[in-house]
């Protein structure tokens, strides 16, 4: 399985800031997602990093409010811009791996805890 | 809309105790089924369901996966406080993207 890092691990900001989420893996993958978790909700999927192209955002999600990098096959940065307190989250970074059987997995990075105040 | 519903919402039993967590989907393409544990803040991957009937199994965990009635279940045998956590159903419906449930709070008690 793929070992993921994710910087800062927990960050509080003040509202209007940005914040910029940074992910490594360990192995060079095809595709990185972004994952948000907000307090007492499940995962919802915020876009998809994708490498030598523009990141592809899910519905409610736009690259103004969450600009996403992706220079190579290893790294990835989520922006979370102008913030405001309901962009208090955890955010995951994602990648999917292909077991010696075949099977795709999913792993999540560690997680960054971000508090807007 | 695709959509992942686990039941219960939450749970509390006795160590020792056995645990049935539910999962049902309504998904336009499936592709397979996940389970993780969430314990701060990273879901750790436990399981993946791609076919009907055939259970897997780790340790006290197993699951199954009926994608005639759509659903799976996890099973934790002989419950042990660490085992204390949300646990998370998924559906992948294509590549990386993952619909996930809402989770169902797990508390052992000694």
């Amino acid at each position: 399985s793929a070992v993921i890092s994710q910087k800062p691990s927990r960050d509080i900001c003040q509202r209007g800031t940005s914040l910029t989420i940074q992910c490594q893996v360990d192995s060079q993958v095809t595709m990185m997602f972004w994952y948000r978790q907000q307090p007492g909700q499940s995962l919802t999927l915020i876009a998809t990093a994708n490498q030598g192209s523009e990141a592809t955002y899910e519905s409610g999600f736009v690259i103004d409010k969450f600009p996403i990098s992706r220079p190579n096959l290893t790294f990835s940065t989520l922006t979370v811009s102008n913030m405001s307190p309901e962009d208090s989250s955890i955010y995951l970074c994602s990648v999917e791996g292909v077991t010696s059987g075949g099977a795709y997995e999913q792993y999540f990075g560690p997680g960054t805890r971000l508090t807007v105040t | 809309e695709d959509k992942v519903v686990q039941s219960p919402l939450s749970l509390v039993v006795h160590e020792g105790d056995t645990v049935t967590l539910n999962c049902s989907y309504e998904v336009t393409n499936f592709r397979s089924l996940l389970w993780y544990k969430q314990e701060k803040k990273a879901p750790t991957f436990l399981f993946m369901l791609t076919s009907s009937g055939i259970e897997k199994k780790s340790g006290r965990l197993s699951s199954i996966l009926d994608k005639k009635e759509l659903f799976s279940i996890l099973n934790i045998t002989a419950t042990q406080t660490g085992d204390s956590a949300v646990y998370l159903c998924a559906v992948r419906i294509s590549y990386g993207k993952l619909t996930f449930g809402q989770g169902t709070i797990l508390t052992v008690h000694p």
